[in-house]
């Protein structure tokens, strides 16, 4: 069964840092990696979608690698703002079924 | 990107009384749609796939006749919460696929007092 590990848990800093969130996977079956962003008692916003025969993606400050062999994804954010702050999730959309296991999610907190 | 619609926003209910969600594609034909559902702190679990004139697929644990799915035409999926309890209060969302990509609703906030 797969499953899927963020880590850390929470993140808080400072405003204009980079930072880097990790993602962690134990199947490596997989039609691709989503990373989402969830703001509080709303839906999820889709961020980046990586294929698996692709090792990253990029839109604007942010860049996500997947390295499928070893389970791992990244979600690099550049430049860090405060509206940045909210919940941030990867799901990984299983090779057959199209079904997403999700994280638990890294909650930012982007202090000004 | 694929538009999905999902009403209502947050609802709060008795217990023992049904509750109706619905999940609407706006841009494009879904044959087949999710539903998850979050509790707090936790990670979006997959309750059932919602799957156009067919029945639904439950997960594991997922009591079919509790969470009542209909998907009657290739734009809306329904989710009713039949004679809910304070337990079934959580974060309800849907999905659809466009490719390989999902997309998902803005959720739902049930609460059942």
């Amino acid at each position: 069964k797969q499953e899927v590990t963020q880590i850390p848990a929470a993140l808080s800093v400072p405003e204009g840092e980079n930072l880097v969130l990790n993602c962690s996977f134990t199947d490596s079956a997989i039609y691709n990696l989503q990373w989402f962003r969830q703001d509080p008692g709303k839906g999820l916003t889709s961020l980046l979608l990586i294929q698996s025969s692709q090792r990253e993606q990029t839109s604007g400050r942010l860049n996500a690698s997947l390295d499928k062999s070893s389970g791992r994804s990244t979600l690099y954010i550049a430049a860090s703002q405060p509206g940045d702050s909210a919940t941030y999730l990867c799901a990984v959309c299983e090779a057959g079924s199209y079904q997403l296991t999700f994280g638990k999610g890294t909650k930012l907190s982007v202090i000004p | 990107g694929a538009v999905v619609s999902q009403h209502p926003s947050w609802v709060i209910c008795k217990s023992g009384t049904s509750v109706k969600i619905e999940c609407r594609s706006l841009d494009f034909q879904a044959t087949t749609m999710f539903w998850y559902r979050q509790f707090p702190k936790q990670s979006l679990m997959l309750m059932a796939t919602s799957n156009e004139g067919s029945k639904a697929t439950y997960e594991q644990g997922v009591e079919k006749d509790k969470f009542l799915i209909n998907h009657a035409s290739l734009t809306l999926s329904t989710l009713t919460v039949t004679s809910a309890h304070p337990e079934d209060s959580s974060f309800y969302i849907c999905s659809n696929l466009f490719g390989t990509e999902a997309f998902f609703g803005q959720g739902t906030r049930l609460t059942v007092v």
